[in-house]
């Protein structure tokens, strides 16, 4: 069965660094998400990627965050100057048109 | 907007008893509703999802849920729970529009007494 995958599985940075967290959604399908959970809290929707541009994105996709699918298969994340507050467990999951979405093991980030 | 409660934070039941996890939504449309659960320190695994049709929907690991638009709920169930449904469970909800962003819920950590 396709599956997403993700990696690194864990990232540890130092604050101030730049992190490109990967992503590889299922081969067929269209639109792209990232999310994160910080430990112990729900999972929050950072951003929806649809035909090369950015759907929407949420209050915490601020200009420190970028996304990009460079070459067709993946699709990135980047944390520009990371801080510590962006600790947190990082998911990225694809969509078909219409169907629900499928989530990755998800990259552990923390930032020390 | 789009929000999802779930009023419990951990629930503990013993083996082999019945488990009803409750969630309510907040959406203004016909939702799509899903259930996901989390181990720990793993990723995120649909147990099962409503987009329409029969409000009863069955779901992996012997789960259902059970879609009340009267009530703005969709609470999962399981007759008899098993150790290894330990976890967290997250309700979720999405809009029916192709990019649309899922709303996740605050989650309900489950414990199984032997």
């Amino acid at each position: 069965e396709p599956e997403v995958t993700q990696t690194p599985s864990h990232q540890v940075t130092q604050m101030g660094q730049e992190v490109i967290l990967r992503c590889v959604p299922i081969s067929n399908h269209l639109y792209f998400y990232w999310y994160r959970q910080i430990l112990g809290q729900k999972v929050e929707f950072l951003v929806s990627f649809y035909n090369n541009e950015i759907s929407e994105k949420s209050e915490i996709f601020d200009d420190q965050f970028s996304v990009e699918r460079p070459d067709g298969s993946n699709f990135t994340l980047k944390i520009r100057s990371t801080k510590l507050e962006d600790s947190a467990m990082y998911f990225c999951a694809s969509r078909e048109a219409r169907y629900e979405q499928y989530f990755g093991p998800g990259t552990r980030l923390t930032v020390t | 907007a789009q929000s999802v409660t779930q009023p419990d934070i951990h629930i503990t039941v013993s083996e082999g008893a019945s488990l009803e996890l409750r969630c309510n939504y907040s959406y203004g449309a016909t939702p799509y509703l899903f259930w996901y659960v989390q181990s720990p320190g793993q990723g995120l695994q649909l147990l099962l999802k409503y987009f329409s049709g029969d409000t009863l929907v069955q779901g992996i690991k012997g789960f259902e849920a059970e879609f009340k638009r009267s009530q703005s709920s969709f609470n999962l169930r399981k007759p008899s729970v098993h150790w290894s449904d330990a976890a967290e469970y997250f309700c979720a909800v999405g809009a029916d529009s192709s990019a649309s962003k899922i709303i996740f819920g605050s989650g309900t950590r489950l414990s199984i007494r032997p």
